[in-house]
């Protein structure tokens, strides 16, 4: 059974920027995702981590800001994001597929991060 | 990149009856469509993927039809704890998008 835990909530200042947590075990395939929904908004893919050997690929409209990182010994995969801004207030969702097709099977519950001055 | 549109924006409909929400995308991405279903302070749930293979412990009531660029989902008799908003996601090539969502209320 895939299980995906991620860190608690975040209120961060605009400049700032937050690093979220999610721990994954059980995977079956050697992929995580995150996506982030804004309030009351869809769902926006961000990006994709092996988090055994590291390799990412972003999302075009999150390339600047945006990193991903992993601890391999924890199974334990980070996003980043920097120089936050308002808009950037939303849900971040780690997800996992049991496959390689990128549909997600299994969700994280999620990490509210809000961006306040 | 491929554009996910879903309509209705919001769909009412009474206890027992037939809900049908659309998903259309920009360009041909074949069968490689899943749809989710989320309710409020929730996570999406996955339904169906492969446009109708329905993930574990789905109801039967939920089917969708389509293939190419239009797309169906179908709660056959909609039930109360269908309320909620349900995304298409396209999975054709990189990235995937999503719709923006079609909210299903009861009426």
């Amino acid at each position: 059974q895939v299980q995906l835990v991620q860190s608690g909530a975040e209120v961060k200042k605009p400049g700032a920027s937050v690093k979220v947590s999610c721990q994954a075990s059980g995977l079956t395939s050697d992929s995580l995702y995150w996506v982030r929904q804004a309030p009351g908004q869809g769902l926006e893919w961000m990006g994709i981590i092996n988090p055994i050997v590291g390799s990412t690929f972003y999302a075009q409209k999150f390339k600047d800001r945006f990193t991903m990182t992993r601890d391999a010994s924890t199974t334990t995969a980070y996003m980043e994001l920097s120089s936050l801004r308002s808009d950037d207030t939303a849900t971040y969702y780690c997800a996992a597929s049991t496959t390689t097709v990128p549909y997600f099977d299994y969700w994280g519950l999620g990490t509210l991060v809000t961006v306040s001055s | 990149e491929i554009v996910m549109t879903q309509s209705p924006a919001t769909l009412s409909v009474s206890l027992g009856e037939r809900a049908t929400l659309s998903c259309r995308a920009s360009q041909n991405i074949n069968n490689n469509l899943a749809w989710y279903q989320q309710k409020p302070g929730q996570a999406p749930r996955l339904l169906i993927y492969g446009t109708s293979t329905r993930a574990s412990g789905v109801p039967a009531r939920f089917s969708v039809s389509g293939s190419g660029t239009e797309f169906t989902l179908t709660i056959s008799s909609l039930q109360s704890e269908d309320s909620a908003v349900y995304f298409c996601q396209h999975y054709h090539k990189w990235p995937p998008a999503f719709g923006q969502g079609t909210r299903v209320e009861m009426k």
